[in-house]
């Protein structure tokens, strides 16, 4: 059983909407990374959470602990948002989701 | 802004040929790691620096592969004797508190 699942795994979306990936782990955490790989394989850290919501220009992000869930969430999406987005807990070390693919499309 | 480098973006070698990835990391950053990325799968924890030593490592760094800091700024990934599966994208990250900075990333290609 993989110890951190995303949903959905590919996500497609016109421009302007809103944009919700989920994560769902299983073991107990110390914080959670959201992560933006793009096309080319560059990773970018978007968020670090501890406890709830964190937010930068048009993402927010939210973490449940006790549900030991997270989501990120991007309004009024745009075509430059098109990337993998990555889900990563930390237990002794960063166990990562599988990511989820966005592509949003003008 | 500051930001993590890596050298090489692209490395293609020969089965059997040792391999050093270099990172340079940000300057005031305590805690270093490699991961890696094969092709179409999800990115794996490899091994965390701290202090100069090796503060963890996973099931996949084994002997073939050693991290060392040799001048307090580089942060090198050496794997001996490279093998089919190695090839993969490295990534190097440097990290204070908790936060973490991600290099672009080395892909490596066995031949």
């Amino acid at each position: 059983k993989n110890e951190v699942e995303q949903s959905p795994q590919n996500l497609t979306a016109q421009e302007g909407e809103f944009i919700t990936i989920n994560c769902s782990y299983s073991v107990g955490i110390s914080a959670l990374h959201w992560l933006q790989q793009h096309p080319g394989g560059g990773i970018v850290s978007l968020f670090m959470l501890s406890s709830g919501k964190k937010k930068h220009g048009r993402l927010i992000a939210t973490i449940n602990i006790q549900e030991k869930h997270s989501s990120l969430h991007i309004t009024a999406s745009h075509p430059r948002d098109s990337a993998v987005y990555i889900c990563a807990v930390k237990v002794d070390k960063l166990i990562f989701g599988t990511g989820t693919r966005l592509q949003v499309f003008p | 802004e500051p930001e993590v480098t890596q050298t090489p973006s692209h490395q293609v070698t020969q089965m059997g040929q040792e391999v050093i990835l270099r990172c340079v990391p940000i300057s005031n950053h305590l805690y270093f790691y490699w991961y890696r990325q094969i092709l179409g799968q999800k990115v794996e924890f490899l091994v965390s620096f701290y202090n100069n030593e090796i503060s963890e490592k996973s099931e996949i760094f084994d002997d073939q592969f050693s991290v060392e800091r040799p001048d307090g700024s580089n942060f090198t990934l050496k794997i001996r004797s490279t093998k089919l599966e190695d090839s993969a994208m490295y990534f190097c990250a440097s990290g204070v508190s908790g936060e973490l900075f991600f290099g672009e990333g080395s892909r490596l290609t066995v031949l």
